[in-house]
Order: C-alpha cells, then sequence, then structure tokens
C-alpha cells in the first residue's frame, strides 16, 4: 500500500527567504506524484504534478526516486503562499485514481 | 473556469439520522470521488465512481455508506446513520479522461458534517 508522509505540521518563514516543505513517499511500484494547496477558506486545488515539470506560482518539485521524495520549493516566498500545502500520490499505472494524501503542513509566511 | 460545486457547505444532524451530501461534478467529467477530513487529521479517499459504479472504495466506506448519480448532472453521498465519528469535511471531487490515466482531481469547497 502506498503512503504519502509530511514530516512538519506547521513551517514558518520569513517573506523573501526560501521555502521547502518536505514529501516523501512509499510505493513499490510506480508512481504519479502531486502537490495540492488549500488557502483560507478555499477549496484544495492541484498546484503541480511531477510529470508537467511545470513551475506554477514559482513552486518546483523534483521527484526523486533514490530517496523517494518530492519536496516541493521556492526560492522567494510570499505572504500570499501562506496556505496548506498536501503532497499526494497516485500509483502511475492503478485504474483507480484513489488519490493518498499526506497530512498537510501549514505554511505561515511572515511579513 | 467551471468547479465542482457542494451543497450545504454545512449540515448538521442528530446521531442515528439519515445525511444525503449533495455534489455537482464539472460537466465534462466521467470520474467522481468522495474523501472526507477529520479535524486534524489527512485527508481520506472514501469511494470513486465511474461508469454509473463504484470503482473503488477504502475501509472507512463500509454498508453506512452509499453513492448515486441519480441524473446526469449529481454525484451524492448517502450516510444511512449517522454516527459521532461521521462528523467531518468530507470533499467531492472530479476528473476527466483524455489528460492521462492519471487526470488530476477537481476538488469542491465541502460540507463539513457536524453530528450530534
Amino acid at each position: 500500500a502506498q503512503r504519502v508522509t509530511q514530516p512538519e505540521k506547521l513551517l514558518s518563514v520569513f517573506k523573501g527567504a526560501p521555502v521547502e516543505l518536505k514529501c516523501n513517499y512509499s510505493y513499490s511500484g510506480s508512481p504519479e506524484l502531486f502537490w495540492y494547496v488549500q488557502y483560507s477558506r478555499q477549496r484544495l486545488q492541484l498546484l503541480l504534478r511531477h510529470i508537467s515539470r511545470e513551475s506554477i506560482k514559482g513552486f518546483t518539485a523534483d521527484l526523486n526516486k533514490g530517496e523517494t521524495s518530492f519536496h516541493l520549493k521556492k526560492p522567494f516566498a510570499q505572504e500570499e503562499d501562506s496556505a496548506m500545502y498536501y503532497c499526494a500520490l497516485v500509483p502511475f499505472s492503478g485504474s483507480a485514481r484513489q488519490l493518498t494524501f499526506g497530512s498537510g503542513t501549514q505554511l505561515t509566511v511572515l511579513p | 473556469e467551471p468547479e465542482v460545486t457542494q451543497t450545504p457547505s454545512h449540515q448538521v444532524t442528530q446521531m442515528g439520522q439519515e445525511v444525503i451530501l449533495r455534489c455537482v461534478p464539472i460537466s465534462n467529467h466521467l470520474y467522481f470521488y468522495w474523501y472526507r477530513q477529520i479535524l486534524g487529521q489527512k485527508v481520506e479517499f472514501l469511494v470513486s465512481f465511474y461508469n454509473n459504479e463504484i470503482s473503488e472504495k477504502s475501509e472507512i466506506f463500509d454498508d453506512q455508506f452509499s453513492v448515486e448519480r441519480p441524473d446526469g448532472s449529481n454525484f451524492t453521498l448517502k450516510i444511512r446513520s449517522t454516527k459521532l465519528e461521521d462528523s467531518a469535511m468530507y470533499f467531492c471531487a472530479s476528473s476527466r479522461p483524455g489528460q492521462g490515466k492519471n487526470s488530476p482531481l477537481h476538488f469542491g469547497n465541502g460540507t463539513r458534517l457536524t453530528v450530534t
């Protein structure tokens, strides 16, 4: 069974500082990894997925299969980045589209 | 941009009562899901639904739960006899084919269910 671990429940950084939200996963097969974000009082929304290799709102995430990690990074945090961030995994070859979520990291960017 | 909509935003019910949570997925989506999040805990998968039947369900999704797509637009989650531990935020999500096997999920705003 797959599992996603986000070791930090809370993370605070100052505006302009780099930020890294950690995500580790365990899955025996080939996974697809996502980051979802939930701003205050808003819905969960997709931030980025590893197969797209995009940078969204300045965030990037690289899948490291050796370390089974998919850390989310941004070089210069902004106050509007304050939100709850969830790392999620789905088996790449699975027929079910069941996302397994990590427990989330609440990011607060301080002025 | 089209959105998944959920009603009501907050539902309070007494233990033992039946509740129906409603969702309108994005219109060209074909895969539908329910997730829940108990306060302070992670978002958990309940059930996925495709082609008018359940594709997969978790251990949480026991006989108390059922899903239905009664018409072309609504997707409902019914809890037959609510328990205190059913209190949670329930999220509906949908996705469409054509973006690869694991097309991203679009979530609704959630329904907060409080069982007293």
